[in-house]
Formats: structure tokens, sequence, C-alpha cells
């Protein structure tokens, strides 16, 4: 069955680690995005991918990096310079196309040790 | 600034009964589309249904129906004969532009309304 996979579910850091969450789809999705849930604050946009070897910044993008080096993965790197990674992390994709939605992998829940 | 609010922090409902989910969003764009997903405990955002602006039917998918009043920029879902299974946070989103994207899209996204269903 086609879906998006993030792993690891679970993930600790130390402090002035970086550490890198996973992410693939098998739904030949064009666009990929990353996404931070907080308690009481919804879901906001750390970074988005359209296309291979191209990527945006979103509305939280400082202290992470991403890659697209292949259409089916996008990478999220949760750098040192993040001074609050505890959060849920959520990847999706989608299908280019009016009103196509996004479609979301079981996400990674990080903390710090 | 576009935003979505959802008014209703926490709500309970009796199994086979029917709730009413509020939404309202504020945006200038003409056309976009407007989702409600989904997320149980086990923390995976499940899509429930969607309305794109330029449609004035409402939604409708299974028990699941939405209420949507574009002038007022409202967008209820409404859930008949709940079920144990919907017991979620659920959440209001709709499609924003994003910078040097071209036709992409990002989600504005509300809070989340957090449903029990009750035995």
């Amino acid at each position: 069955d086609g879906g998006i996979t993030q792993s690891p579910k679970y993930l600790f850091r130390k402090e002035g680690q970086n550490v890198t969450l996973s992410c693939e789809q098998n739904l030949n999705h064009d666009a990929m995005y990353w996404y931070r849930q907080d308690p009481g604050q919804g879901l906001r946009l750390i970074y988005y991918s359209q296309i291979v070897n191209d990527f945006q910044k979103g509305d939280i993008a400082e202290g992470y990096s991403v890659s697209r080096e292949k259409k089916e993965s996008f990478p999220l790197t949760v750098t040192s310079a993040q001074k609050n990674p505890t959060a849920f992390y959520l990847c999706a994709s989608r299908r280019f196309g009016g009103g196509q939605p996004q479609h979301f992998g079981d996400g990674t829940r990080l903390s710090i040790l | 600034a576009q935003t979505v609010t959802q008014s209703q922090p926490e709500m309970s409902v009796q199994e086979a009964e029917t709730v009413t989910l509020s939404c309202t969003y504020d945006t200038s764009e003409s056309n976009y589309y407007l989702f409600w997903y989904k997320q149980p405990p086990s923390r995976q955002m499940i899509l429930v249904i969607r309305q794109e602006a330029y449609k004035q039917q409402n939604a409708t998918e299974n028990r699941f129906s939405v209420n949507f009043q574009k002038a007022a920029k409202s967008f209820s879902l409404k859930i008949s004969d709940s079920q144990l299974g919907d017991t979620a946070m659920y959440f209001c989103a709709f499609t924003a532009p994003l910078i040097n994207a071209g036709n992409n899209r990002k989600l504005i996204w509300g809070l989340g309304t957090s449903l029990a269903v009750n035995p």
C-alpha cells in the first residue's frame, strides 16, 4: 500500500547534537512538507519542497535544514541551533492539482535528554 | 493576516448523536480549499472532508458534512451518528499561497477542537 513512512517514531537529542528525521513516500507525490506540532499551537510549517533539489523555508525554519535529493525522500535535520526542539514532527506530501489534500505520516516525537 | 479560528477547544457528544464543530477563517483570496482533518490518539493526521470555495454545494462524506458560508468565512463540520472511533482532535485548515512556489499552496491551521464521544 502507498503511504508516507516517518522514522523513528521516538527520538532523543542531547545538547549540541544534530538529529535527522526520516520521511519517505511511495505515493509519487510532487510536493513534500515538514510541520511542527506543539500543544495548543496547531501545526506550523517548517520547510516545503516542490521538486527534487529544490526546497523553501516555511514559517519557522530557523534551526532546521532539509534536503530533497530524491522525489521519495525529504529528511529533516534538527540542528543544535534549534533551542527548543521538543515537539511532534509531521511530514506530509501531496500531488499537484487544485484541491489535492496533503497526506501525512505517523509523526516523530523528538525530546531533549 | 490569514488565520483560522476554532472557538471550541473541547466538546463532547453521546454516541449516536450529532455534533457540530465550528470554524471561521480569514483570507483575501477568492479561490481556496478548506479541509477538516482528524487526529486520533495515535497522532496520525487523517483527512475527513474538503471543500472548494468556488462550489456552493456543501461537501459530504458519509456521516460527515460541512456547512460552508463563504461570505461569512465559516466552515463548520457536522458529524452525524457519532461513533466512539470519532474521538479525536479535529483541525480546520485552508490553502494559502506560498512564496516562490508557483501554484503550490500551504495550509493554514486552526488550533483544533478535542472531541470526545461518550458511550
